[in-house]
């Protein structure tokens, strides 16, 4: 299976901060991974797919990057509502996998 | 608009049995690639199973030979079959649509439904 490595694992940042969160896959994954942000109690939203794509209605402060096996998820400034934890999914290989998430606070 | 409602989780003891069910509204069951996705309590997503279109189906490997997930098309529901359950099968059970432009990318989840799995 194809290990996802998030880091950090959790951050605690400001109002209007720039977030940026990595992922590592044990192979490369091409441009093969989606991010979700998940609130407690609900269920995942997809906000980026392809690595890079912004899924419609996700704000624009929101981006991905990366191919192979390094990727990175930011949150250009961010805002209350953005406390959550974030995951990555791979979708190169059955079984999907995702990371262990990266749990977002504001300070 | 896109609904989908899970129900069908509750306790049981090990070696029981359950099924899930997703019904789902504002789109057709059997045009999309459908999967069930676990949480653990405190712990982070895990994929376990996608149903495709053509009706084949694929499980990670923790619960292949004990979870089957099908569709009723008729009902627009989907299931997950769920057999000789163990205590590491406990966990909130998300049905989730693969998106229309990215297939294994999950745009629509239910609320989830708990399974516990415990004597």
């Amino acid at each position: 299976d194809i290990q996802m490595t998030q880091s950090p694992s959790s951050l605690s940042a400001s109002i209007g901060d720039r977030v940026i969160i990595t992922c590592q896959a044990s192979q490369d994954i091409s441009n093969y991974l989606n991010w979700y942000q998940q609130k407690p109690g609900n269920a995942p939203k997809l906000l980026i797919y392809d690595a890079a794509d912004l899924q419609t209605g996700v704000p624009s402060r929101f981006s991905g990057s990366g191919s192979g096996t390094d990727f990175t998820f930011t949150i250009s400034s961010l805002q209350s509502e953005d406390s959550a934890t974030y995951y990555c999914q791979q979708y190169d290989t059955l079984p999907l996998t995702f990371g262990q998430g990266t749990r977002v606070q504001i300070k | 608009e896109v609904q989908l409602v899970e129900s069908g989780g509750g306790l049981v003891q090990p070696g029981g049995s359950l099924r899930l069910s997703c019904v789902v509204s504002g789109f057709t069951v059997s045009n999309n690639y459908m999967n069930w996705v676990r949480q653990a309590p405190g712990k982070g997503l895990e994929w376990v199973s996608v149903l495709y279109v053509g009706g084949n189906s694929y499980y990670t490997d923790s619960v292949k030979g004990r979870f089957t997930i099908s569709r009723d098309n008729s009902k627009n529901t989907l299931y997950l079959q769920m057999n000789n359950l163990r205590a590491d099968d406990t966990a909130v059970y998300y049905c989730a649509r693969g998106y229309q432009v990215q297939l294994w990318a999950f745009d629509s989840w239910g609320q989830g439904t708990l399974v516990t799995v415990s004597s």
